[in-house]
């Protein structure tokens, strides 16, 4: 079945360390995004790509790194430079272009925890 | 930029009855999308309906359906003979028309409990 798979599921960092969450989808999709989520809130837009090599900041894209080197893979990285790291997070796809206005696919997400 | 204001943060309501779900946004543009997902306690979003701007009619899925009042720029949620299963968050969310990146935003979010 198609779909974005995210993991890890759970994932505890120490303060100072960068960690890196996955994001693959096997749906063709051209779009891409990572959001987060903090409890009780909406989600926010850290960064989203459009098409491979190519990728921009969204709202909240400080102390977060990405990179888009082949179509089905957009992962994030956490850097220590971000303050607050402990949120859940998600990842999302979507055809592209003007198709992308019939919504997105998420993954299931990944809850990091710093300790 | 887009705003989504979603002003009631938790509702309640008894098995079987009707819920509506109250949703305003900012923007000047004239032709755009909104939708509607629901986050059940797995954490997985799950696309619950879809609006086109410049459609009159109110779109519906099954015991789903918006009052789309483009001029007041409110998009409420209506859920219809409600079940366990509603349980969830439930989120507007806004996206403009062809524009870069095809962003969603979202509002805050309104907690849905279905008691049985």
């Amino acid at each position: 079945d198609g779909g974005i798979t995210q993991s890890p599921k759970y994932l505890f960092r120490k303060e100072g360390q960068n960690v890196t969450l996955s994001c693959e989808q096997n749906l063709n999709h051209d779009a891409m995004y990572w959001y987060r989520q903090d409890p009780g809130q909406g989600l926010r837009l850290i960064y989203y790509s459009q098409i491979v090599n190519d990728f921009q900041k969204g709202d909240i894209a400080e102390g977060y790194s990405v990179s888009r080197e082949k179509k089905e893979s957009f992962p994030l990285t956490v850097t220590s430079a971000q303050k607050n790291p402990t949120a859940f997070y998600l990842c999302a796809s979507s055809i592209g272009g003007t198709e992308s206005n019939y919504g997105y696919t998420f993954g299931s997400g990944t809850r990091l925890t710093v300790v | 930029a887009q705003t989504v204001t979603q002003s009631q943060p938790e509702m309640s309501v008894q098995e079987a009855e009707t819920v509506t779900l109250s949703c305003t946004y900012d923007t000047s543009e004239n032709n755009y999308y909104l939708f509607w997902y629901k986050q059940p306690p797995s954490r997985q979003m799950i696309l619950v309906i879809r609006q086109e701007a410049y459609k009159q009619q109110n779109a519906t899925e099954n015991r789903f359906s918006v009052n789309f009042q483009k001029a007041a720029k409110s998009f409420s949620l209506k859920i219809s003979d409600s079940q366990l299963g509603d349980t969830a968050m439930y989120f507007c969310a806004f996206m403009k028309h062809a524009a870069a990146g095809n962003k969603l935003t979202f509002g805050g979010g309104t907690r849905v409990l279905v008691k049985p």
